[in-house]
């Protein structure tokens, strides 16, 4: 069975230093990988997805993960952080094919950023 | 452009209340799911609609839980006889085609809590 860990439920950066929000994953075959953020009282946003090719992968608001099979991870990053990326970050995995299949998240992890 | 809308935001129930909750995916998106979100958790599939056919219902907790897709657009889940644990946020996503590597558009989601 499919399955997203977020190890952190929070991580806390000062204002300018790197980020990283850790993922890992279990599942059959090659996955497709997301990572979504959260504000208060609002839906989930898109940041970045990785189906296939380059392990490093780029998205909104300067933020990038990288896809390491042998370690099945999925680490988010950002290279300064501000504090308005102060959120709920969450991982998710899709199984790969032609059907639509649903999402799994994981259970989110609080990003806290402090100027 | 407009993102998905669902209403409405908050919803108080008491137990045993049917209650309806309604999404408007974006305009021309085929795949609609449901998701339930727990308090400090990630969100959970409920079901999947492509057009106007159900073709996943696996994550539906109860058979009190029920949606539809009519039209192929607007979609509602009736939950019948709330029960506490029925008390969650429940978020509406669509995506353009079926494909399982194409990204979710969340709503905002609607807040339920069963009294």
């Amino acid at each position: 069975a499919q399955s997203v860990a977020q190890p952190e439920d929070q991580v806390n950066v000062a204002e300018g230093n790197p980020l990283t929000v850790k993922c890992t994953y279990s599942v059959s075959g090659n996955p497709y990988l997301f990572w979504y953020v959260q504000y208060p009282n609002r839906g989930l946003q898109f940041l970045l997805k990785y189906i296939t090719g380059d392990n490093l992968v780029k998205g909104s608001y300067g933020f990038e993960a990288e896809f390491n099979k042998s370690q099945t991870s999925f680490h988010l990053k950002k290279p300064s952080a501000l504090v308005s990326d102060s959120a709920l970050y969450f991982c998710a995995v899709r199984e790969p094919g032609g059907g639509y299949n649903k999402l799994i998240f994981g259970a989110g992890t609080r990003l806290a950023v402090h100027p | 452009g407009a993102g998905v809308s669902q209403s409405p935001r908050y919803k108080v129930a008491k137990r045993g209340q049917d209650v309806a909750l309604r999404c408007d995916p974006i305009s021309g998106h085929v795949s609609l799911f449901w998701y339930q979100q727990a308090l400090g958790q990630g969100p959970e599939f409920l079901t999947y609609f492509q057009n106007e056919a159900q073709l996943d219902k696996s994550g539906l907790p109860s058979d009190r839980f029920f949606a539809e897709r009519p039209e192929g657009s607007v979609s509602t889940l009736k939950i019948q006889r709330t029960q506490q644990e029925d008390s969650a946020v429940y978020l509406c996503a669509s995506s353009l085609v079926r494909t399982s590597y194409n990204e979710q558009f969340f709503g905002p989601g609607t807040r339920l809590t069963v009294l």
